[in-house]
């Protein structure tokens, strides 16, 4: 039982390139986040999937997408990446019991952006 | 905004009880309040919720006041490991799971 896995570990890129983040859990949650946490702050939401087929937008959605592919996995696309985007993302899953969320963390994606 | 105030540090020595305070005034009937820390840069780890009653699991205890306008974080014995920040936050019924961090209070444990 893995948990969350996210791939990759590090990333470097240049501004303008794209790439996906991949995110996995193997618990049978229904519900998927995706975070970014920028250094000395807390983590702020910025897509989620509260089932297959539905996603919706958190805090800061601006220059990402993503794509909720089955239960398991859940994937963040930077299209044209920026400085700005520099941060660790960390993807989530829970499941629902009585309106209650404990979310489990993987362990984070570290992205600059030059 | 987050919707809770917490001290941005806090030191403990090691064996003894950490109180981990939390503001949130605001907190409104249905909303519940969690606990999670992050240790070092890895993901979030959770830690305890609950809603009004005072809760206690393996890991802390959860102090809850009456008129549940702050709550307190209780590691019974800490240890180097518990060294982390602690986010308490308060998340309404229903709502995606959607957790709104603030700062936190960054716990140092001390031999």
């Amino acid at each position: 039982n893995a948990g969350v896995t996210q791939t990759p570990k590090f990333q470097v890129l240049k501004t303008g390139q794209s790439m996906t983040l991949q995110c996995a859990q193997d618990m049978n949650h229904n519900s998927m986040y995706w975070y970014r946490q920028d250094p000395g702050m807390g983590l702020r939401l910025i897509y989620y999937s509260a089932s297959e087929g539905t996603t919706d937008k958190g805090e800061v959605p601006n220059g990402y997408n993503v794509s909720r592919l089955n239960k398991r996995e859940f994937s963040l696309r930077l299209e044209s990446a920026a400085p700005s985007q520099t941060s660790v993302y960390f993807c989530a899953s829970s499941e629902v019991e009585w309106g209650q969320y404990e979310q489990y963390f993987g362990p984070g994606t570290r992205l600059t952006v030059t | 905004d987050a919707k809770t105030t917490q001290p941005p540090s806090m030191d403990c020595a090691e064996g003894r009880a950490a109180n981990l305070p939390c503001n949130h005034s605001t907190i409104s009937g249905n909303e519940y309040v969690y606990w999670y820390r992050q240790i070092h840069s890895q993901g979030p780890q959770y830690i305890i919720h609950g809603l009004k009653n005072n809760e206690t699991n393996e890991m802390a205890s959860l102090i809850i006041t009456e008129d549940r306008k702050s709550s307190t974080l209780i590691l019974p014995h800490a240890t180097l490991r518990d060294t982390a920040v602690y986010y308490c936050i308060v998340q309404l019924y229903n709502q995606g799971g959607k957790l709104i961090f603030g700062q936190g209070t960054e716990l140092s444990v001390k031999p």
